[in-house]
């Protein structure tokens, strides 16, 4: 089963904020990331935490983590139609490379 | 843009023949990585390499085998495909270790009929 999990669809107006959930099951995970996949290409890493962290903020994004309950989410203020994109929620769980991947969050936005 | 080529983009093969992908960087990196993605499983990291001929196995290595003979390519082979690997498979690199940033390719896609 999937060791990372979120919800398979989002749609927002224009302008609204996006708030995209993910919950993990390793509380070994030390990294948390977040990926963006635009049509027809790869991903691009987005944002990271640290788990000693509750929250990061960079520009429109905000990054919340609560280790009790294992839960991530990315909130994307302003939300725009080039935010259209699949969301990836990822682990890495000794700060390395091999990250576990959750199923994506497809975000639609509109006009 | 991280220089990462994949090749071929697309691919449409029949069951048991043999495939390679090939995976191209022009960044010197050390690490490299396959993953495939499909409807509901996110990304899942088939082999992965940390050097020139050093590979290991990911999550779901069955079926497939990897060879890195240079830095710059990591190669991906199914020796005889089969329709479970109908898929699209992404390499992706990383110049150290405990960065947590993977650079990705811009996928293959692969149908096995």
């Amino acid at each position: 089963g999937e060791d990372v999990e979120q919800s398979l669809f989002l749609s927002v107006r224009e302008g609204d904020s996006s708030v995209i959930n993910c919950t993990y099951t390793d509380s070994s995970s030390t990294y948390l990331y977040w990926y963006k996949q635009e049509p027809g290409a790869g991903l691009q890493l987005l944002t990271y935490i640290f788990s000693n962290m509750d929250m990061k903020q960079d520009q429109r994004l905000t990054v919340l983590l609560n280790k009790k309950d294992k839960h991530l989410s990315l909130r994307i203020a302003d939300t725009q139609t080039g935010d259209s994109a699949i969301y990836f929620c990822a682990e890495s769980r000794n700060a390395g490379n091999m990250l576990t991947f959750g199923g994506g969050t497809r975000l639609m936005v509109k006009p | 843009d991280a220089g990462i080529t994949q090749s071929p983009r697309h691919k449409v093969t029949e069951t048991g023949t043999p495939v390679t992908l090939r995976c191209h960087q022009t960044e010197n990196h050390r690490y490299m990585y396959w993953y495939r993605q499909d409807p509901g499983h996110g990304l899942r990291l088939i082999h992965y390499s940390y050097g020139v001929k050093d590979t290991d196995k990911g999550e779901v290595s069955d079926g497939y085998s990897v060879s890195r003979s240079k830095t710059e390519d990591f190669l991906l082979t199914l020796e005889s495909a089969t329709s479970s690997q109908t898929s699209v498979y992404f390499c992706a690199i990383s110049p150290g270790e405990f960065t947590g940033e993977l650079f990705f390719g811009e996928g293959s896609r692969l149908t096995v009929l």
